[in-house]
């Protein structure tokens, strides 16, 4: 299984509140990639990185940056959470090196903004 | 236009029957690759099986293959042989081009194995 952590695993959070998720991988691939996941919209790319400071925004991506200073560490933040941002937000990894270039998934992170 | 689209929102099957889970896509770059995952109760998403777009035969993993209609623009996945633990969330996702990096998924559909 590929090495992809999420913390924290879960978190309730009020409006107006910053909020940093952090996934880190322990398979030194240069792809990430941020999910969040709603009923009915399956999954939505908010942010990808490249690697090291490179990032570039996704489908969804309004209200969220991201930054990656270390290969193994991808930050996503919410500078002010709205309820809108209500989600479980998945982190996933890729590589040129796998069979199919596909991506694996972290174990997901469950916001909640009150 | 959705990239992804996945009609079912939720299906039964009998434990040990067969069930084909609908994906059609629509993209113009003639190289792209279509994926499946499995999402069960537990939250996890679990990568199935791929398809390139020049792939000349269907993909098959194990009980999964992948009905793939190049010009309908469809991937469907068939399962046989349903097993219980095969309820779950099912999506399928594209990326276009070959070696891209934005993955589109559909909503998915929920499959419930009967016993």
């Amino acid at each position: 299984d590929a090495g992809i952590t999420q913390s924290p695993r879960h978190k309730v959070t009020e409006t107006g509140t910053p909020v940093t998720l952090r996934c880190h991988q322990t398979e030194n691939h240069r792809y990430m990639y941020w999910y969040r996941q709603d009923p009915g919209h399956g999954l939505r790319l908010i942010h990808y990185s490249y690697g090291v400071k490179d990032t570039d925004k996704g489908e969804v991506s309004d209200g969220y940056s991201v930054s990656r200073s270390k290969t193994e560490d991808f930050l996503l933040t919410l500078e002010s959470a709205t309820s809108s941002q209500t989600s479980v937000y998945f982190c996933a990894i890729s590589s040129e090196s796998y069979s199919y270039n596909e991506q694996f998934f972290g174990p997901g992170t469950r916001l909640t903004v009150l | 236009a959705q990239k992804i689209t996945q009609t079912q929102p939720g299906m039964f099957v009998q434990e040990k029957e067969a069930v084909t889970l609908d994906c059609t896509y629509d993209t113009s770059d003639p190289s792209y690759g279509l994926f499946w995952y499995k999402q069960p109760s537990s939250g996890e998403m679990i990568f199935l099986i791929y398809q390139g777009s020049y792939d000349q035969q269907n993909a098959t993993e194990g009980r999964y293959s992948l009905n793939f209609q190049k010009a309908r623009k469809s991937a469907n996945l068939v399962i046989s042989a349903s097993q219980l633990g095969d309820s779950a969330m099912y999506f399928c996702a594209m990326r276009e081009g070959l070696t891209g990096n934005q993955f589109y998924f559909g909503t998915g559909t929920s499959l419930t194995v009967i016993p």
